[in-house]
């Protein structure tokens, strides 16, 4: 069965610093991998997707992933956090190539401090 | 156009009340779901159907009843309904190559 573990239910960042959010996935066949975030009272919006590409993923908003089969990973990134970045951020697995259930992390709140 | 619409957007009932969800996507999507995600924010998958046909029933009560009509339909109805079905509902489609595409939620408030 497919599971995601994100590390860090709250991460807290300054404004201008780095925002990593870590995701680490179990999966018996090559995953397919997502991150969405969802702001307060809103529905999930796709930040970027990794499909067996590239390994290095960018998405919207500046935001990017790196897959690292070696290491089960797929943590998000972005150089410079703004204000508007806060929000709940989720991973996501599926084996599938489109007609499978996503399967989520239990979700990382990140707060930006002015 | 909205890709995957669901109405309501919010749901206020009370106890042992009948309600229904409905879920439309124009994406041309073979695959709908229905997600819970409950008050710590935790999104799990309670049932996919592909081309109208239940595919997955993870372990939902019976009370709650998914019906596709068509493969642009998946509406969710709730029997009897309890605190504990208080909760935000999201459907979803996907396609293959085309990936996934999320409704905005119905908030449902059980009092």
């Amino acid at each position: 069965a497919q599971s995601v573990t994100q590390l860090g239910s709250h991460v807290s960042v300054s404004e201008g610093a780095l925002v990593l959010l870590r995701c680490n996935y179990s999966s018996s066949v090559p995953p397919y991998l997502f991150w969405y975030v969802q702001y307060p009272n809103q529905g999930l919006q796709l930040l970027l997707k990794y499909t067996s590409a590239a390994t290095l993923v960018k998405g919207i908003n500046g935001f990017e992933a790196e897959f690292k089969k070696s290491e089960t990973s797929f943590h998000l990134t972005k150089p410079s956090a703004h204000m508007s970045d806060a929000a709940e951020y989720f991973c996501a697995v599926t084996e599938g190539a489109g007609n499978t259930p996503l399967v989520f992390g239990k979700g990382t709140r990140l707060s930006v401090i002015a | 156009d909205t890709a995957v619409s669901q109405t309501p957007k919010y749901l206020v009932t009370q106890m042992g009340n009948d309600k229904s969800i409905k879920c439309e996507q124009n994406l041309g999507h073979d695959t709908m779901y229905w997600y819970k995600q409950d008050s710590k924010k935790f999104l799990k998958i309670m049932f996919s159907y592909n081309n109208k046909e239940l595919i997955i029933n993870e372990t939902v009560p019976n009370r709650f009843s998914p019906k596709s009509p068509d493969k642009a339909h998946l509406n969710l109805h709730i029997n009897s309904l309890e605190l504990g079905d208080s909760a935000v509902y999201f459907c979803a489609s996907s396609q293959a190559r085309r990936g996934y595409t999320f409704g905005s939620g119905t908030r449902l408030t059980v009092v």
